[in-house]
């Protein structure tokens, strides 16, 4: 069990640019999550996948943002024409739909938009 | 939907003294509930949760954590903490039928000094 790994550690970008954060969640979990993390504050749910399934997304999942898991495995969370307010670090998480309740979390991206 | 509230943003304490973090919780639902602790630059680890049963749940790191649904509370304790105790802990909530993501508060900051 290697745990969660996201990549890269840390982003920064100009405003207006794309960026693309990648996630790959312990390799028996069929759940994956990505939160938000502004400085000071709690995480904030975006969105989460049941294998490749997208069953939730967040109001906070503008336009700009989208995310992927084509294959149950991996997924990636893209965020178009970046603005300042995107910047925070952005978590992702995974468990397995038999285990109630707790999600094991990666280290995070920390997204700098400049 | 689910809210949680974290009632002190820092609380600073001295070695071996003892600690309680508390939150408070709204839901229209039964809810599942969980502490997790964030170090500088790290993902969230979990250090216990509650999913139904005794109202006494015991974590890693010598913390614990009591559920009164009376009151909507789950506030976290520990008898003598260490230095090592200095992170963010975030309380959690998460309702058994209505979705699977978690509601996290703003978090206590936590600093031990010695």
């Amino acid at each position: 069990d290697t745990g969660v790994s996201q990549d890269p550690r840390h982003k920064i970008t100009k405003r207006g640019q794309n960026v693309t954060f990648r996630c790959d969640p312990i390799s028996e979990h069929n759940r994956l999550y990505w939160y938000r993390q502004t400085l000071g504050q709690g995480p904030e749910f975006l969105t989460y996948f049941q294998n490749e399934a997208q069953l939730e997304k967040s109001r906070l999942l503008s336009d700009r943002f989208s995310a992927e898991r084509p294959k149950g495995s991996f997924s990636t969370l893209e965020i178009q024409r970046t603005e300042q307010g995107d910047s925070a670090m952005y978590l992702c998480a995974s468990t397995h739909a038999e285990l109630v309740g707790e999600q094991y979390f990666g280290p995070g991206t920390r997204l700098t938009v400049t | 939907a689910q809210s949680v509230t974290q009632l002190d943003s820092q609380v600073p304490v001295f070695e071996e003294a003892p600690v309680e973090l508390r939150c408070n919780y709204s839901s229209s639902v039964s809810v599942y509930l969980f502490w997790y602790v964030q170090y500088p630059n790290q993902g969230l680890q979990l250090l216990l949760k509650y999913l139904s049963g005794s109202t006494l749940v015991k974590g890693i790191n010598g913390f614990e954590a009591e559920f009164n649904k009376s009151q909507t509370s789950f506030h976290l304790r520990k008898p003598s903490v260490h230095i090592s105790d200095t992170a963010e802990y975030f309380c959690a909530v998460r309702g058994k039928t209505s979705g699977s993501r978690l509601t996290f508060g703003e978090g206590t900051q936590l600093t031990v000094n010695p």
